[in-house]
């Protein structure tokens, strides 16, 4: 079975602060995929990036950053000096032998001016 | 390039009345999902498509759901009839057949059943 545990479900910041979004999955696979999704207000869900099991490689966008920890199969995700636009809802998802994504319950992240 | 397109945005309806969800998949991708979204259970896989065949349905929720995928570039998800419980966000998304690939989603179609 797989299973992704977003525990985090609402944090609020002040703009210009760091946040982590944090991530745990469970899978039997040794090959799998792990993804991040915003869904901003107006609802749409948006691809933030994509990983493999392969490549446990930190990766940084701008102010998004990535870290992938296969020992404790984690994969959370900071956004640095966060403004009020990162407002939204953050999924992380998993993908396995199946072609399907099974999706977090999501953090609902609140930046505030 | 054209993304996801699904329609109806949004829909009203009363207990009992069906309903109709359409999405067009980006062309040229081979496999095509419904998502439904609700407050409780979150993103919940519904179905899938892989070229216009359903490979998994273990997620429809009960025979009043169904689906199709009569062509390449139209899918439909069906409830008949409908229930106050059905009242979600519907998403449709597509994807290409070459691994991994993320999904692309549509705007969603926002259900709301009286």
């Amino acid at each position: 079975a797989q299973k992704v545990t977003q525990a985090q479900t609402e944090i609020s910041v002040v703009e210009k602060e760091d946040v982590t979004l944090d991530c745990v999955y469970e899978t039997r696979d040794t090959t799998y995929y792990l993804f991040w999704y915003k869904q901003p207000p107006s609802g749409e869900l948006v691809f933030l990036i994509r990983r493999n099991s392969f490549d446990e490689q930190n990766e940084i966008s701008g102010r998004y950053s990535w870290n992938f920890q296969k020992s404790t199969s984690s994969f959370n995700f900071t956004i640095t000096a966060s403004q009020v636009v990162d407002s939204a809802v953050y999924f992380c998802a998993l993908r396995n032998s199946g072609y399907a994504l099974n999706f977090g319950k999501g953090t609902s992240l609140l930046v505030t001016p | 390039d054209a993304g996801v397109i699904q329609s109806p945005r949004h829909e009203v309806t009363e207990m009992g009345q069906e309903v109709t969800l359409r999405c067009k998949p980006i062309s040229g991708h081979d496999y095509l999902f419904w998502y439904r979204q609700t407050m409780m259970r979150g993103l919940e896989l519904l179905i899938y498509f892989n070229n216009n065949v359903p490979i998994d349905d273990s997620g429809m929720p009960e025979d009043r759901f169904s689906a199709k995928m009569p062509n390449a570039s139209f899918s439909t998800l069906k409830i008949q009839p409908s229930e106050p419980r059905d009242s979600a966000v519907y998403f449709c998304a597509s994807r290409p057949g070459l691994a991994p690939g993320e999904l692309f989603f549509g705007e969603g179609s926002r259900l709301t059943v009286l």
